[in-house]
């Protein structure tokens, strides 16, 4: 069965430096999502993006966060200069485009020191 | 008053039970609905998807839709212990919107 793939599965990193997550959607989706998880908070929304560029962002998706599509299957979160209050779990998620089923990753943990 | 709300729970329930999770929201505009079980520290994992009201039956799961009440609901049959989980109710306005997530209800099935 197709899914959605992440990597890293975990990251430890410095506060201040840069973070990437990487996202491989299924291969005929169409619409891609990042979403966090703090450790015992809810799922929350980060940004979504169609047709090579972001469709919606939340108040969370500041200056410091980019995605980016760089190429026909990977689609990638960073985090430009990671603060304490970062660290959770990021969910990439896709939807193929005629259902509104949206599925999820795995995860990336991540953890800012 | 909170977009969506979730009883945490946890509920235990013994093995074979009929288990009721449930939901209710404040924007009478959410058109979207589904139900994801999340594992500890793993992705949710979609489990039921409706749009608008009405009942959907999947296997052992149905979801209910009351959108005159806000109101959704997703029953377990005959649960077993791997049933054991978070449910996660979760909700959109508009197709390929983003998703407003319920806090989770924890589910302890014990055999």
């Amino acid at each position: 069965e197709p899914e959605v793939t992440q990597t890293p599965s975990h990251q430890v990193t410095q506060m201040g430096q840069e973070v990437i997550l990487r996202c491989v959607p299924i291969s005929n989706h169409l619409y891609f999502y990042w979403y966090r998880q703090i450790l015992g908070q809810k799922v929350e929304f980060l940004v979504s993006f169609y047709n090579n560029e972001i469709s919606e962002k939340s108040e969370i998706f500041d200056d410091q966060f980019s995605v980016e599509r760089p190429d026909g299957s990977n689609f990638t979160l960073k985090i430009r200069s990671t603060k304490l209050e970062d660290s959770a779990m990021y969910f990439c998620a896709s939807m193929r485009g005629d259902t509104g089923e949206l599925f999820f990753g795995e995860g990336s943990r991540l953890t800012v020191l | 008053q909170k977009e969506v709300e979730q009883d945490p729970g946890p509920l235990s329930v013994p093995e074979g039970a009929i288990v009721s999770l449930n939901c209710t929201y404040s924007n009478s505009a959410f058109q979207y609905f589904m139900w994801y079980r999340q594992y500890s520290r793993k992705g949710p994992e979609l489990l039921m998807y409706t749009y608008s009201s009405g009942n959907k039956e999947d296997g052992r799961f149905t979801a209910q839709v009351d959108k005159s009440s806000k109101y959704i609901s997703l029953f377990i049959r005959d649960s077993q212990p791997s049933d054991s989980a978070t449910y996660l109710c979760a909700m959109s306005l508009e197709y390929g919107n983003k998703l407003v997530f319920g806090a989770g209800t924890i589910l302890r099935v014990k055999s």
